[in-house]
C-alpha cells in the first residue's frame, strides 16, 4: 500500500545536538511538507517542496533545516539553534494540485 | 491572503448527539475544502472533501457542504459516537498553490457514553 512513512516515532534530542526526522513517501507525489504541532495546537509549516532539489521556507523555518535530494525523501534537521524543539512533527505529501494531503503518523521529539 | 477560520473548542457531546462544527474561509479564487481528523497520537487523515460549489461530501456519517454564498463548510453528524472523539482541521487547495494548504487551527471532539 502507498503511504508515508515517518521515522523514528520518538526522539530524544540533547542540548547543543543536531536530530534529522525521516520522512519517505511511495505515492509518487511532487510535494512534500513539514508541520510542526505543538499541545491542543494547530499545524504551523516548517518548510515545503514542490519539486526534487528545491524546497521553500514556511511560518516558522528558523531553527531547521531541510534536503530534497529525491522526490520519496525530504528529511528535516533541528538544529541546535532551534531553543524550544519540543513539538510533534508531522510530514505530509501531495500531488501539485488542489487535491488533499497525505500524512505520516508524526515524530515525537523531546529534550533530554 | 487565504485563511480558515474553525469554531472554537473543545466541544463535548453525549453519545448519539447532533454535531456540527462551523468552518468559514477566505480565498482568492476557488478553492477545493477538506475536513481532515486527527486522533490521539496520529497523523491526520483525509475524512472528506468537496471541490466545487454545492458539493457535499460525505464519509462514516459525516457530511459537509461546500456554500460559496456564505464562504463555509460545516461539518456535521447526526448522531456521535464514542470513537469520533478526535480533534477535526478544515483545509482550503487553491490550483495556484500547487498542493500547499491553508488549515484552520483544529477543533477537539470529545463524546462521552
Amino acid at each position: 500500500d502507498g503511504g508515508i512513512t515517518q521515522s523514528p516515532k520518538y526522539l530524544f534530542r540533547k542540548e547543543g545536538q543536531n536530530v534529522t526526522l525521516s520522512c519517505e513517501q511511495n505515492l509518487n507525489h511532487d510535494a512534500m511538507y513539514w508541520y510542526r504541532q505543538d499541545p491542543g495546537q494547530g499545524l504551523r509549516l516548517i518548510y515545503y517542496s514542490q519539486i526534487v532539489n528545491d524546497f521553500q521556507k514556511g511560518d516558522i523555518a528558523e531553527g531547521y533545516s531541510v534536503s530534497r535530494e529525491k522526490k520519496e525523501s525530504f528529511p528535516l534537521t533541528v538544529t541546535s539553534a532551534q531553543k524550544n524543539p519540543t513539538a510533534f512533527y508531522l510530514c505530509a505529501s501531495s500531488p501539485r494540485s488542489n487535491q488533499p494531503q497525505h500524512f505520516g503518523d508524526g515524530t515525537r521529539l523531546s529534550i533530554l | 491572503g487565504n485563511s480558515v477560520t474553525q469554531m472554537e473548542g473543545p466541544v463535548t457531546l453525549s453519545e448519539e448527539a447532533f454535531l456540527t462544527i462551523n468552518c468559514t474561509y477566505t480565498a482568492t479564487g476557488y478553492p477545493s475544502l477538506f475536513w481532515y481528523v486527527q486522533y490521539p497520537g496520529e497523523g491526520l487523515q483525509l475524512l472528506l472533501k468537496a471541490t466545487k460549489a454545492d458539493d457535499k461530501g460525505s464519509n462514516k456519517g459525516f457530511e459537509a457542504t461546500y456554500r460559496k454564498e456564505t464562504t463555509s463548510f460545516h461539518l456535521e453528524k447526526g448522531s456521535v459516537q464514542v470513537s469520533d472523539s478526535a480533534v477535526y482541521f478544515c483545509a482550503l487547495n487553491l490550483n495556484t498553490n500547487a498542493g500547499k494548504s491553508t488549515f484552520g487551527d483544529g477543533t477537539t471532539l470529545t463524546v462521552k457514553p
